[in-house]
């Protein structure tokens, strides 16, 4: 089991912002990443680090962190962006990752 | 540009073996760490074993932990994944991962998936 928790559904208006978060004690030592993963594909780095951008994810995209708790914002939400998202913390118990939030883009 | 190219997954009877490979290219292969990861149909992703760029280091998940060796070939850009006593349970797709590393002050960060490869998937079924 893993010691982040996510919110399972998250859901958000074309154009509006939606955050989704990560919970973990781990959080507090480590910095978070993020991945999209959309049906039938392979996950996508979207965030890592303090709030660094790979390569080719739109800005709309950016990552923050407070105490326990590890946030991905999406700024004017796209339909595109219906997906799963994933959080990863190195320094995290038992498995690294978080559950899952699925975001429903509406 | 990055390519990772998972092989080797098939359906094979509980108690069997396997042996997946993740071809790497488009980066100094043995300059990162590569883990598998894998994803149970429907459900979330779940982190199985990490390698260090050197081969020296390995790390596993508890839930494989004594069955599953992680190794890596260098000279040939290539990462392994040796399953024995599979169970049912670890029918999933497994997907190959380049660590990625970045620097904030001082300190030297590692995370992982900075690329993933599509995945090869292995059933285990009778």
């Amino acid at each position: 089991s893993s010691e982040l928790t996510q919110d399972p559904a998250v859901s958000v208006a074309l154009g509006q912002t939606v955050r989704i978060t990560c919970r973990g004690d781990s959080l507090r030592r480590y910095y978070a990443s993020w991945y999209q993963q959309k049906p039938g594909q392979a996950p996508v780095l979207v965030i890592y680090g303090k709030n660094n951008r790979p390569s080719g994810i739109p800005d709309r995209f950016s990552g923050s962190s407070s105490g326990n708790t590890a946030s991905l914002t999406i700024t004017g939400a796209q339909a595109e962006d219906e997906a799963d998202y994933y959080c990863n913390s190195r320094d995290s118990s038992g498995n690294p990752f978080g559950g899952g939030t699925k975001l429903t883009v509406l | 540009e990055v390519h990772l190219l998972e092989s080797g997954g098939a359906l094979v009877q509980p108690g069997g073996s396997l042996r997946l490979s993740c071809a790497a290219s488009g980066f100094t292969f043995s300059s990162y760490a590569m883990s598998w990861v894998r994803q149970a149909p429907g459900k979330g992703l779940e982190w199985v074993s990490a390698i260090s760029g050197s081969g020296g280091g390995t790390y596993y998940a508890d839930s494989v932990k004594g069955r599953f060796t992680i190794s890596r070939d260098n000279s040939k850009n290539t990462l392994y994944l040796q399953m024995n006593t599979l169970r049912a349970e670890d029918t999933a797709v497994y997907y190959c991962a380049k660590d990625g590393v970045f620097y904030y002050g001082s300190g030297t960060f590692f995370y992982t998936g900075e690329y993933w490869g599509q995945g090869t998937l292995v059933t285990v079924s009778s």
